[in-house]
């Protein structure tokens, strides 16, 4: 079955710029979302269609999806936003929604 | 605005059964996919189940045959019938609403809004 792999931490300074990964065979021929979930809260997706931000979502998150790797990308990172990202696909070959294992990113 | 408000959780014997219901407000139930997607303590998200407008029903490969999720879109409701339960399905169990685009052949739907969960333990 189709394997989604997310590091699992990242650490950032305040201001500065998150990246977290998500790596799967030819992910760049699928649509990748990406949700956060802060402790304690349910999850909240924050990237549709590899690159879309849901009006709510600060310009801060970008995504991006090529080859093997998608990339959510968090600029100008605040505290605010510490939490575990998770990556999702559709797998047509089971006709299986997936996740990633998800990251924990740290505000340092 | 969309409210999703789970129920039917629990504490429950290995081997034993709970119906999960879902119970919905604030958009057309009958014109969307729903799915159950759940979280076992301290660990990551996984999908279980989901149902298209339709009807057409989807299985993740750690429930098929043990668990059937069901809508009945007079009520606005949705369902997750689990049988033979396990250690491993206890988790938080979130009813979800799906988004996107979807053909025949593929289904790259998002999960856009989310209950707050309702409890499974399976535990002797």
């Amino acid at each position: 079955s189709y394997v989604l792999t997310q590091p699992p931490s990242v650490s950032v300074a305040p201001g500065k710029t998150a990246t977290v990964t998500c790596g799967g065979n030819n992910i760049g021929g699928k649509s990748v979302h990406w949700y956060q979930q802060k402790p304690g809260q349910a999850p909240v997706v924050v990237i549709y269609y590899d690159s879309d931000r849901p009006s709510g979502i600060p310009e801060r998150f970008s995504g991006s999806n090529s080859g093997n790797t998608a990339t959510l990308t968090i600029s100008r990172v605040e505290a605010g936003d510490e939490a575990d990202y998770y990556c999702q696909v559709w797998d047509s070959n089971t006709d299986q929604w997936l996740f990633g294992g998800g990251t924990k990113l740290t505000v340092l | 605005e969309v409210q999703l408000l789970e129920s039917g959780g629990g504490l429950v014997q290995p081997g034993g059964s709970l119906r999960l219901s879902c119970a919905a407000s604030g958009f057309t139930f009958s014109s969307y996919a729903m799915s159950w997607v759940r979280q076992a303590p301290g660990k990551g998200l996984e999908w279980v189940s989901g149902i298209k407008s339709g009807g057409r029903t989807y299985y993740a490969d750690s429930v098929r045959g043990r668990f059937t999720i069901s809508r009945d879109n007079s009520k606005n409701a949705l369902f997750l019938q689990m049988n033979s339960l396990r250690a491993e399905d206890t988790a938080a169990y979130y009813c979800v609403n799906q988004l996107g685009n979807c053909d025949s052949t593929s289904c790259p739907y998002y999960f856009d809004s989310w209950g707050q969960g309702t409890l499974v333990a399976v535990s002797s």
